[in-house]
């Protein structure tokens, strides 16, 4: 059984940098293929703001992509979301995912953390 | 980017009766790039139906979804107590993997 777990500062000022990691167990970041990162604003619904593949490429949602780093440390069997330049918008939820399937045949988000609140504020 | 709309926004029902829930993409999204996930208040999303039809592991039967190119349902054959939450679709096709906003199911 695969498990996710997200790790970060619960509260970041505005015009610095969010940083949350995700450890997972049961799995391997070295060798399954893709992980991503889902937030949600509070009261609204899911926004998916990229993936990581284990070979280190990313995906981004071009609405994030000039402020957004994933990140692998394989070592730690973890991986990481770097969120820059972050305003009052960037408060939600951030939940890490695995990518069950791959992405050429039935890509699902399988596994999921239980989320961690972000909120950005002086 | 494509863009799934989800209806009813909200659907109010009794326990025992069916959901049928819709999801449209604004371009065609293969069968096999398309997924249903419910969230609880206070939950991570979970995974039911992924590849349009087939159920994740530990799903109940009466969870099914159907559907191809822009249209797409998932049915709740018929609603149980648990089954009262919020219902997204995903599509997996093209980046960004973006999300329908989401349809709320509540107890009538």
């Amino acid at each position: 059984q695969v498990q996710l777990q997200e790790s970060g500062p619960g509260l970041v000022k505005p015009s610095g940098t969010l940083s949350l990691t995700c450890a997972v167990s049961g799995g391997s970041i070295s060798t399954d293929d893709w992980w991503t990162w889902v937030r949600q604003s509070p009261g609204k619904g899911l926004e998916w703001i990229g993936e990581i593949h284990h070979a280190g490429s990313t995906h981004y949602n071009p609405s994030l992509t000039s402020r957004v780093t994933m990140s692998l440390d394989k070592s730690k069997n973890q991986f990481s979301l770097r969120v820059t330049a972050v305003t009052a918008a960037d408060t939600a939820v951030y939940y890490c995912a695995r990518v069950g399937g791959t992405t050429a045949f039935e890509p699902r988000l399988d596994y999921w953390g239980q989320g961690t609140l972000v909120t950005v504020s002086s | 980017e494509t863009v799934l709309t989800q209806s009813p926004g909200t659907l109010s029902l009794s326990p025992g009766e069916r959901a049928t829930l819709s999801c449209r993409a604004s371009q065609s999204v293969r069968s096999s790039f398309l997924a249903w996930y419910q969230q609880r208040p206070g939950q991570a999303p979970r995974l039911l139906i992924y590849g349009a039809s087939s159920r994740a592991t530990g799903i109940p039967d009466r969870f099914s979804g159907s559907g191809s190119g822009t249209d797409f349902t998932l049915t709740i054959s018929r609603l149980e107590p648990e089954d009262f939450a919020l219902y997204y679709c995903q599509q997996y096709l093209s980046s960004p993997r973006t999300f329908g906003p989401g349809t709320k199911v509540e107890i009538k």
